[in-house]
């Protein structure tokens, strides 16, 4: 099955600051990479994803990029501002037989922006 | 995006009973996934749902496990003989109901503590 690993587990940036997480899948036939940003005691919140047909994609202050012939995909955030502080997690999935497959996670990265 | 609400928000039960976990969607959503996360942990896919029937599913769920839809409206997680490590968030999640099969949106979570 696919396995994602990610780094760093905890990363801090100084408030105005980049931000880059890295993740890594195994299996070849993912074709879908969302990124989730969670608060403490909350839910999950889908922040940003990218389909394996493209490269790259952004959305204002974050964008993620995708390796396919390296199997590594990337999370990044500019202006980094206090409401960033949260964990993030990278997924990867297929779309195996028509329908949506279950996301495999990595383990998160803890997000500390400093003042 | 409409979300999916889970009952009860806090689930505490004895090591050996039953629980059954509750997920309502709003509309006519496609997929349903349960998810858990061990608390400081990443969150584990457990199994997918479509159509009223099982789609994919973990390593994790196993006999321990089920799900069902049992009116036509919520959808349920049942777990029997409940172990202490059973101790987790249960996340419901949907997909969005339109042509994006993949993009998963997470309900507010059942934490769920056995004694």
């Amino acid at each position: 099955g696919e396995n994602v690993e990610q780094h760093p587990s905890t990363l801090s940036v100084q408030e105005g600051d980049s931000a880059v997480i890295k993740c890594t899948y195994s299996d070849s036939a993912s074709n879908y990479f969302p990124w989730y940003k969670q608060e403490l005691g909350k839910r999950p919140q889908l922040i940003i994803d990218i389909r394996s047909n493209v490269g790259e994609k952004k959305d204002q202050r974050i964008a993620v990029t995708l390796n396919k012939t390296a199997k590594h995909f990337s999370l990044h955030i500019t202006e980094t501002q206090p409401e960033d502080s949260a964990v993030y997690f990278c997924a990867a999935s297929g779309n195996s037989g028509g329908g949506a497959d279950g996301l495999t996670f990595g383990k998160g990265t803890h997000l500390i922006i400093q003042p | 995006e409409p979300e999916v609400t889970q009952t009860p928000s806090h689930q505490v039960t004895q090591m050996g009973q039953e629980v059954i976990l509750r997920c309502v969607p709003i509309s006519n959503h496609l997929y349903f996934y349960w998810y858990r996360q061990i608390l400081g942990q990443k969150v584990e896919f457990l199994v997918s749902f479509y159509n009223n029937e099982i789609s994919e599913k973990s390593e994790i769920f196993d006999d321990q496990f089920s799900v069902e839809r049992p009116d036509g409206s919520n959808f349920t997680l049942k777990i029997r003989s409940t172990k202490l490590e059973d101790s987790a968030m249960y996340f419901c999640a949907r997909t969005s109901g339109t042509n994006s099969y993949n993009e998963q949106f997470f309900g507010p979570g059942t934490r769920l503590t056995v004694l």
